[in-house]
Protein backbone atom coordinates (compact mmCIF):
# COMPACT_ATOMS: atom_id res chain seq x y z
CA UNK A 1 0.00 0.00 0.00
CA UNK A 2 1.84 3.29 -1.19
CA UNK A 3 1.42 6.02 1.73
CA UNK A 4 2.66 8.74 -0.49
CA UNK A 5 1.75 9.07 -4.31
CA UNK A 6 3.21 10.56 -6.94
CA UNK A 7 0.81 9.79 -9.99
CA UNK A 8 2.78 11.76 -13.01
CA UNK A 9 5.96 9.44 -13.78
CA UNK A 10 7.60 12.48 -15.65
CA UNK A 11 6.58 16.35 -16.12
CA UNK A 12 8.43 18.54 -18.89
CA UNK A 13 8.36 22.45 -18.32
CA UNK A 14 10.02 24.89 -20.41
CA UNK A 15 12.80 26.99 -19.15
CA UNK A 16 11.82 30.14 -17.38
CA UNK A 17 7.43 28.73 -16.64
CA UNK A 18 6.50 27.00 -13.58
CA UNK A 19 6.46 23.64 -12.67
CA UNK A 20 4.33 22.23 -10.16
CA UNK A 21 4.55 18.28 -8.93
CA UNK A 22 1.87 17.15 -7.12
CA UNK A 23 1.84 14.30 -4.36
CA UNK A 24 -1.75 12.53 -2.48
CA UNK A 25 -1.15 10.87 1.02
CA UNK A 26 -3.01 8.53 2.47
CA UNK A 27 -2.16 8.34 5.74
CA UNK A 28 -3.48 11.07 8.41
CA UNK A 29 -0.82 10.21 10.84
CA UNK A 30 2.01 12.03 8.70
CA UNK A 31 2.70 15.32 10.41
CA UNK A 32 5.84 16.53 8.32
CA UNK A 33 6.25 16.17 4.90
CA UNK A 34 9.62 16.75 2.53
CA UNK A 35 10.58 17.50 -1.16
CA UNK A 36 13.58 15.86 -2.31
CA UNK A 37 15.32 16.31 -5.68
CA UNK A 38 17.99 13.32 -7.31
CA UNK A 39 20.31 12.96 -9.48
CA UNK A 40 21.33 9.33 -10.58
CA UNK A 41 24.08 7.66 -8.87
CA UNK A 42 23.50 10.82 -6.23
CA UNK A 43 21.84 10.82 -2.69
CA UNK A 44 18.66 12.51 -2.01
CA UNK A 45 19.15 16.35 -1.68
CA UNK A 46 16.77 17.88 0.58
CA UNK A 47 14.80 21.17 -0.73
CA UNK A 48 11.89 21.68 1.99
CA UNK A 49 9.37 21.03 3.86
CA UNK A 50 6.37 21.69 5.68
CA UNK A 51 4.67 20.87 9.10
CA UNK A 52 0.90 19.76 9.10
CA UNK A 53 0.27 22.77 11.34
CA UNK A 54 1.14 25.18 7.60
CA UNK A 55 -0.54 25.63 4.25
CA UNK A 56 2.57 27.27 2.44
CA UNK A 57 6.41 27.14 2.81
CA UNK A 58 8.58 29.13 0.52
CA UNK A 59 12.29 29.33 0.51
CA UNK A 60 13.73 30.84 -3.37
CA UNK A 61 12.33 29.55 -6.16
CA UNK A 62 10.68 26.78 -3.98
CA UNK A 63 7.66 26.74 -2.76
CA UNK A 64 5.51 23.51 -1.25
CA UNK A 65 1.61 24.01 -0.73
CA UNK A 66 -0.02 22.24 1.76
CA UNK A 67 -4.05 21.27 1.41
CA UNK A 68 -4.54 18.79 4.36
CA UNK A 69 -8.30 18.22 3.79
CA UNK A 70 -6.97 16.79 0.74
CA UNK A 71 -4.26 15.28 2.09
CA UNK A 72 -2.46 16.81 -1.26
CA UNK A 73 0.50 19.01 -1.52
CA UNK A 74 2.71 20.22 -4.20
CA UNK A 75 5.88 21.98 -5.39
CA UNK A 76 6.14 24.84 -7.36
CA UNK A 77 9.38 25.99 -8.73
CA UNK A 78 9.68 29.40 -10.40
CA UNK A 79 11.00 30.24 -12.28
CA UNK A 80 12.24 26.37 -13.75
CA UNK A 81 15.91 26.60 -14.82
CA UNK A 82 17.65 23.14 -16.82
CA UNK A 83 19.80 22.37 -13.20
CA UNK A 84 16.19 21.56 -11.76
CA UNK A 85 15.99 18.52 -14.71
CA UNK A 86 16.05 15.89 -11.85
CA UNK A 87 13.66 13.22 -10.36
CA UNK A 88 11.60 14.90 -7.40
CA UNK A 89 10.54 12.76 -4.31
CA UNK A 90 8.09 13.47 -2.05
CA UNK A 91 8.50 12.12 1.41
CA UNK A 92 6.34 12.44 4.47
CA UNK A 93 7.06 11.22 8.22
CA UNK A 94 4.85 11.20 11.42
CA UNK A 95 7.50 12.86 13.80
CA UNK A 96 10.48 14.87 13.56
CA UNK A 97 12.75 12.06 13.75
CA UNK A 98 10.68 9.32 12.51
CA UNK A 99 11.63 7.34 9.54
CA UNK A 100 10.80 8.89 5.86
CA UNK A 101 8.12 7.24 3.76
CA UNK A 102 8.42 7.97 0.11
CA UNK A 103 6.32 8.63 -3.36
CA UNK A 104 7.65 6.71 -6.55
CA UNK A 105 9.14 10.46 -8.00
CA UNK A 106 8.40 12.45 -10.67
CA UNK A 107 11.09 12.95 -13.09
CA UNK A 108 11.00 16.55 -14.39
CA UNK A 109 12.58 17.66 -17.81
CA UNK A 110 12.95 21.73 -17.91
CA UNK A 111 12.96 22.66 -21.52
CA UNK A 112 15.21 25.12 -22.95
CA UNK B 1 28.94 22.56 4.93
CA UNK B 2 29.68 19.06 6.07
CA UNK B 3 27.72 16.09 4.48
CA UNK B 4 26.88 12.68 5.45
CA UNK B 5 29.91 10.55 4.30
CA UNK B 6 29.49 6.89 2.98
CA UNK B 7 32.34 4.25 2.06
CA UNK B 8 33.11 2.61 0.31
CA UNK B 9 30.80 4.14 -2.70
CA UNK B 10 31.00 1.00 -4.85
CA UNK B 11 30.80 -2.50 -3.99
CA UNK B 12 31.03 -5.59 -5.70
CA UNK B 13 30.11 -9.14 -4.10
CA UNK B 14 29.83 -12.86 -4.91
CA UNK B 15 26.57 -14.44 -3.44
CA UNK B 16 26.21 -15.35 -0.05
CA UNK B 17 29.44 -13.43 0.87
CA UNK B 18 29.19 -10.63 3.67
CA UNK B 19 29.70 -6.76 2.94
CA UNK B 20 30.24 -4.01 5.86
CA UNK B 21 28.59 -0.43 4.78
CA UNK B 22 29.93 2.55 6.72
CA UNK B 23 28.26 5.77 7.61
CA UNK B 24 29.59 9.02 9.01
CA UNK B 25 26.69 11.52 9.93
CA UNK B 26 27.00 14.97 9.58
CA UNK B 27 29.08 16.64 13.04
CA UNK B 28 26.20 16.76 15.78
CA UNK B 29 23.32 14.75 13.86
CA UNK B 30 22.86 12.41 16.67
CA UNK B 31 20.04 10.19 14.72
CA UNK B 32 20.90 8.20 11.44
CA UNK B 33 18.79 5.92 9.25
CA UNK B 34 19.32 3.47 6.76
CA UNK B 35 17.62 2.93 3.32
CA UNK B 36 17.69 0.88 0.27
CA UNK B 37 16.93 1.73 -2.85
CA UNK B 38 16.42 -0.88 -6.05
CA UNK B 39 16.38 0.00 -9.66
CA UNK B 40 13.54 2.03 -10.30
CA UNK B 41 12.51 2.33 -6.77
CA UNK B 42 12.20 4.51 -3.91
CA UNK B 43 14.11 4.61 -1.17
CA UNK B 44 12.95 1.91 1.30
CA UNK B 45 13.72 2.43 5.22
CA UNK B 46 15.63 -0.31 6.65
CA UNK B 47 17.04 0.90 10.39
CA UNK B 48 17.16 3.57 12.15
CA UNK B 49 19.84 5.02 15.57
CA UNK B 50 19.47 7.43 18.11
CA UNK B 51 22.21 8.07 20.49
CA UNK B 52 23.84 4.73 19.37
CA UNK B 53 20.57 2.81 20.49
CA UNK B 54 18.38 1.48 17.42
CA UNK B 55 15.12 3.77 17.29
CA UNK B 56 13.18 2.30 14.80
CA UNK B 57 13.51 -0.73 12.01
CA UNK B 58 11.86 -1.52 8.95
CA UNK B 59 12.41 -3.87 6.15
CA UNK B 60 15.92 -5.35 7.16
CA UNK B 61 16.24 -8.41 6.53
CA UNK B 62 17.66 -11.02 9.22
CA UNK B 63 20.88 -11.73 7.24
CA UNK B 64 21.15 -7.60 7.75
CA UNK B 65 22.27 -6.20 11.20
CA UNK B 66 23.44 -2.53 11.89
CA UNK B 67 24.93 -0.26 14.72
CA UNK B 68 25.56 3.17 15.56
CA UNK B 69 29.17 3.37 17.70
CA UNK B 70 30.68 5.91 20.15
CA UNK B 71 31.69 8.30 17.47
CA UNK B 72 28.31 8.30 16.03
CA UNK B 73 29.16 6.42 12.88
CA UNK B 74 27.26 3.82 11.83
CA UNK B 75 27.77 0.62 9.64
CA UNK B 76 25.75 -1.42 8.44
CA UNK B 77 26.78 -5.63 8.09
CA UNK B 78 25.04 -7.42 5.34
CA UNK B 79 25.67 -10.99 5.36
CA UNK B 80 24.72 -14.36 2.95
CA UNK B 81 24.06 -11.74 0.49
CA UNK B 82 21.28 -12.66 -2.13
CA UNK B 83 21.44 -10.88 -5.83
CA UNK B 84 18.15 -9.32 -4.79
CA UNK B 85 20.23 -7.52 -2.13
CA UNK B 86 21.78 -5.25 -5.28
CA UNK B 87 20.78 -1.90 -4.63
CA UNK B 88 21.85 1.42 -3.52
CA UNK B 89 22.29 2.24 0.22
CA UNK B 90 21.39 5.34 1.33
CA UNK B 91 22.37 6.61 5.06
CA UNK B 92 20.73 9.86 6.09
CA UNK B 93 21.10 11.83 9.54
CA UNK B 94 19.08 14.57 11.65
CA UNK B 95 19.25 17.05 14.59
CA UNK B 96 17.35 16.02 17.35
CA UNK B 97 15.25 19.14 16.81
CA UNK B 98 15.31 19.38 13.22
CA UNK B 99 13.09 22.09 12.04
CA UNK B 100 10.75 19.76 10.09
CA UNK B 101 11.59 16.42 10.02
CA UNK B 102 14.07 16.92 7.17
CA UNK B 103 16.81 14.68 7.29
CA UNK B 104 19.88 14.40 4.62
CA UNK B 105 21.34 11.81 3.28
CA UNK B 106 24.80 10.56 1.65
CA UNK B 107 25.52 9.49 -1.94
CA UNK B 108 25.17 6.15 -1.29
CA UNK B 109 26.90 3.31 -1.53
CA UNK B 110 26.20 0.74 -4.98
CA UNK B 111 26.19 -2.83 -3.84
CA UNK B 112 26.31 -5.48 -6.56
CA UNK B 113 25.95 -8.70 -5.83
CA UNK B 114 26.97 -11.66 -8.57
Amino acid sequence: DQQVKQNSPSLSVQEGRISILNCDYTNSMFDYFLWYKKYPAEGPTFLISISSIKDKNEDGRFTVFLNKSAKHLSLHIVPSQPGDSAVYFCAASRDRDDKIIFGKGTRLHILP
Amino acid sequence: AAGVIQSPRHLIKEKRETATLKCYPIPRHDTVYWYQQGPGQDPQFLISFYEKMQSDKGSIPDRFSAQQLSDYHSELNMSSLELGDSALYFCASSPRLGQEGEQFFGPGTRLTVL
